[in-house]
């Protein structure tokens, strides 16, 4: 069992819809949660980091957090062509571990 | 932008010769990482640094050696290529969080394309 687990997709919405984005961890004593956006081609971009139970915004994203079920998720909100591409999802627990990304397109 | 720099951006060698990689940073942080990105795999640890001349393997260490002797610099070097270690090489860098505790959230560089003929 990998110790992240993501949809690899491809997961397509229409422009201004929402994306959901899931993230499943088996570490259970995982302490912070991260989401990275990666562009083709490019670097990962640190975009939203949680640490508790709930639901964190940052404009047009929100990550959730349930440490009980082992779950983060990443709502992005009135979906922009410009948000097409990978999300990864990042696990610290005693280690980094990342998932293998969820592809996303925002069809125009 | 942490001020990761990495070199060459670049490279194809052939199977046997080695090769090193350079990671620099501007910001004197603490600890550094080097990751390997392959399709179906993510991202995987190679190595990582806690302070200058402190290293420790990663979940993919096997054929991989790495050096700081400077808190700006952390090298990785394959001491034989061979073609599975085609891949795409990032470093990263990682500071704590204002909470604190030991949580970091990390930060990388532009990466290395590498390809072992």
């Amino acid at each position: 069992q990998k110790e992240v687990e993501q949809n690899s997709g491809p997961l397509s919405v229409p422009e201004g819809a929402i994306a959901s984005l899931n993230c499943t961890y088996s570490d259970r004593v995982s302490q912070s949660f991260f989401w990275y956006r990666q562009y083709s081609g490019k670097s990962p971009e640190l975009i939203m980091s949680i640490y508790s139970n709930g639901d964190k915004e940052d404009g047009r994203f929100t990550a959730q957090l349930n440490k009980a079920s082992q779950y983060v998720s990443l709502l992005i909100r009135d979906s922009q062509p410009s948000d097409s591409a990978t999300y990864l999802c990042a696990v610290n627990g005693n280690q980094f571990y990342f998932g293998t990304g969820t592809s996303l397109t925002v069809i125009p | 932008d942490a001020g990761i720099t990495q070199s060459p951006r670049h490279k194809v060698t052939e199977t046997g010769t080695p090769v090193t990689l350079r990671c620099h940073q501007t910001e004197n942080h603490r600890y550094m990482y080097w990751y390997r990105q392959d399709p179906g795999h993510g991202l995987r640890l190679i190595h990582y640094s806690y302070g200058v001349k402190d290293t420790d393997k990663g979940e993919v260490s096997d054929g991989y050696s790495v050096s700081r002797s400077k808190t700006e610099d952390f090298l990785l070097t394959l001491e034989s290529a061979t073609s599975s270690q085609t891949s795409v090489y990032f470093c990263a860098i990682s500071e704590s969080t204002p909470r604190g505790q030991g949580i970091h959230e990390q930060f990388f560089g532009p990466g290395t394309r590498l390809t072992v003929l």
